[in-house]
């Protein structure tokens, strides 16, 4: 059974660098898409970004020039870095396996296993 | 402001059925597969339907999803308290500058 184990920075203050890891444990790494998810207090989610084993990255258009996710694939991790935080990136923090396939001659998307999530606070 | 449209709230009675809508439009919904995730409060988002219809194993058949054109609804039968949540639609958006969307997510209170 898949795990999703992540952590990182839980208080930061403006302008500094969000840092978040996620191991993954019990599975495959290759052959899936890795994404990082946020929800900030009382709101939605927000999708931030996702990478392959392969290094190859997509990121959200609202936020590509702050991020930066990578792969390390000799320990089944992946990060995300956010750089130059303020107070609107405060939000808990998700990572998540992403699956893609293809159905009649369709790419199929969804997110099958998650962290249990990590709490940001931006403040000064 | 979600580029999928949700309603923010839905309530029914304990046994009864609810529908949960979610719009979009052709770059997303209209030439993409759906999926549905059910969050309990305080938890991480859990994967309740994928493939616009299809179920993961333990997610029970009271739970249904279908789409139409650039729409696609989650159908909750036979209403638990346990079911109360909110629940989010999602999938991948093929415009210009591909991402994945989620819709701003509904709260359902069961009575």
């Amino acid at each position: 059974q898949v795990q999703l184990q992540q952590w990182g920075a839980g208080l930061l203050k403006p302008s500094e660098t969000l840092s978040l890891t996620c191991a993954v444990y019990g599975g495959s790494f290759s052959g899936y898409y890795w994404s990082w998810i946020r929800q900030p207090p009382g709101k939605g989610l927000e999708w931030i970004g996702e990478i392959n084993h392969s290094g190859s990255t997509n990121y959200n258009p609202s936020l590509k020039s702050r991020v930066t996710i990578s792969v390390d694939t000799s320990k089944n991790q992946f990060s995300l870095k956010l750089s130059s935080v303020t107070a609107a990136d405060t939000a808990v923090y998700y990572c998540a396996r992403e699956v893609i396939t293809m159905v009649r001659g369709r790419r199929v998307y969804y997110m099958d296993v998650w962290g249990k999530g990590t709490t940001v606070t931006v403040s000064s | 402001q979600s580029v999928l449209t949700q309603p923010p709230s839905v309530s029914a009675a304990p046994g009864q059925k609810v529908t949960i809508s979610c719009s979009g439009s052709s770059s997303n919904i209209g030439n993409n597969y759906v999926s549905w995730y059910q969050q309990l409060p305080g938890t991480a988002p859990k994967l309740l339907i994928y493939e616009n219809n299809k179920r993961p194993s333990g997610i029970p058949d009271r739970f249904s999803g279908s789409k139409s054109g650039t729409s696609a609804t989650l159908g909750i039968t036979g209403l638990q308290t346990g079911d109360e949540a909110d629940y989010y639609c999602g999938t991948w958006d093929s415009s210009l500058s591909a991402y994945w969307v989620f819709g701003g997510g509904t709260k359902l209170t069961v009575l």
